[in-house]
């Protein structure tokens, strides 16, 4: 079972928007603003999407945003393509005898 | 650009000890203010952290793999090692080597390397 709870899968059509949440606790979401997520295609690496819980690395899309309301992270990804089909993982902070906790991924399935 | 490749075998048998090493160019290890990390992903899984390495020598293991998990850095080579012994199948799983920079994001993944228990 992992730290943070994510949806197992979300789907959308092209063009329109999803929202992946991710769900953690007063120790770790809650607590810091150092939630970053990830996007895994079959067979990859995971890419860094967003950084510090709204922060977007360089060349990554702005459709790709990130917030946080109380315990609870969220990715949306506005204008959906088919190129975003991939599994997404969250990942927090949690402290410095946990460190950093994974969500259990959620699969994106563009529709 | 930073990267980080992963190299060991494919193949160990169970309660052996699990050996790779993560390679990295394009910065120094000694560099300090990152984390030099060991991540893995079952199969049809989610992420799992296994440790860390600051170029110190300090290290952080989680405490379900502390007993069997060594984490090592090789300044002089540019390298850090992960160590797991006495593995069993529940240990297959591609393994990947990843920076960690003082925001807690992992800003650099190795490739990943699947690593099969089996005798």
């Amino acid at each position: 079972q992992s730290a943070l709870t994510q949806p197992a899968s979300v789907s959308g059509s092209p063009g329109q928007s999803i929202t992946i949440s991710c769900t953690g606790t007063s120790s770790d979401v809650g607590s810091y603003n150092l939630v970053s997520w990830y996007q895994q295609h079959p067979g990859k690496a995971p890419k860094l999407m967003i950084y510090e819980g709204s922060k977007r690395p360089s060349g990554v899309s702005n459709r790709f945003s990130g917030s946080k309301s109380g315990n609870t992270a969220s990715l949306t990804i506005s204008g959906l393509q088919a190129e975003d089909e991939a599994d997404y993982y969250c990942c927090s902070y949690a402290g410095s005898s946990t460190l950093w906790v994974f969500g259990g991924g959620t699969k994106l399935t563009v529709l | 650009q930073v990267q980080l490749q992963e190299s060991g075998p494919g193949l160990v048998k169970p309660s052996q000890t699990l050996s790779l090493t993560c390679t990295v160019s394009g910065g120094s290890i000694s560099s300090g203010g990152y984390y030099w990390s060991w991540i893995r992903q079952h199969p049809g899984k989610g992420l799992e952290w296994i440790g860390y390495i600051y170029y110190s020598g300090s290290t952080y293991y989680n405490p379900s793999l502390k007993s069997r998990v060594t984490i090592s850095v090789d300044t002089s080579k540019n390298q850090f090692s992960l160590k797991l012994s006495s593995v069993t199948a529940a240990d297959t799983a591609v393994y990947y080597c990843a920076r960690v920079n003082g925001s807690s994001t992992i800003d650099y993944w190795g490739q990943g390397t699947l690593v099969t228990v089996s005798s």
